[in-house]
């Protein structure tokens, strides 16, 4: 079956501190995946995405995430946080057809807080 | 463009009433995506629409939930009659093209059922 896990439900890091949430998938065919962030009261926006290529992906606000298919992850880091970054974090896979890059499979979810 | 824009934002609502959700896309966009978040389930997704057709619905609960296109610039996602366990946050989401590669999601419609 396919699903993603994102075995960290709460995160907290101290600001300036460096930062990684796991994300493991299971999908059947050659994967796409997403990191997405979602902000108190609000909607879900794109941190990054990996199709195909270099395993390492930057993204928006300085993130970046690793695929490694050989341990079916897509781990997302940052090595630096800022107060700003504390949100939930959602990891997502997809087909990467026919609309797929909204038919989605999301985690449940890693919640970060930051310290000041 | 204002991004995909949802109303209402927060709807409280007796248990057996008829509820609405609308959803209107980006202009363009020619994929539509329903999804649900819930705290024991996370985000699902319920129903998505291609040039204004479902597509695949496969993921909408039970047959009180229905979800129409009736142009490329409106959605609506009813319940029909609402119970508690319905309490969520509905997404909609819209992206262009079968290889595009971002969904654009609203802001949500959070869903109170009492």
């Amino acid at each position: 079956a396919q699903s993603v896990t994102q075995p960290d439900i709460h995160i907290t890091v101290s600001e300036g501190a460096s930062l990684e949430l796991r994300c493991n998938y299971s999908y059947g065919a050659t994967p796409y995946l997403f990191w997405y962030v979602q902000s108190p009261g609000q909607g879900l926006q794109l941190l990054l995405k990996y199709f195909s290529g270099d395993t390492l992906v930057q993204g928006i606000k300085g993130f970046e995430a690793e695929f490694k298919r050989s341990q079916s992850s897509f781990n997302l880091r940052k090595p630096s946080v800022h107060w700003s970054d504390a949100a939930e974090y959602f990891c997502a896979v997809g087909g990467g057809y026919g609309g797929s890059q909204g038919n989605l499979i999301f985690g449940k979810g890693t919640k970060l807080s930051v310290k000041p | 463009d204002a991004g995909v824009i949802q109303s209402p934002r927060h709807e409280v609502t007796e248990m057996g009433q008829e509820v609405t959700l609308r959803c209107k896309p980006i202009s363009g966009h020619d994929y539509l995506f329903w999804y649900r978040q819930t705290m024991m389930r996370g985000l699902e997704l319920l129903i998505y629409f291609n040039n204004n057709v479902p597509i695949d619905d496969s993921g909408m609960p039970e047959d009180r939930f229905s979800a129409k296109m009736p142009n490329a610039s409106f959605s609506t996602l009813k319940i029909q009659p609402s119970e508690p366990r319905d309490s969520a946050v509905y997404f909609c989401a819209s992206s262009f093209g079968q290889y595009s590669t971002e969904a654009f999601f609203g802001q949500g419609t959070r869903l109170t059922v009492v």
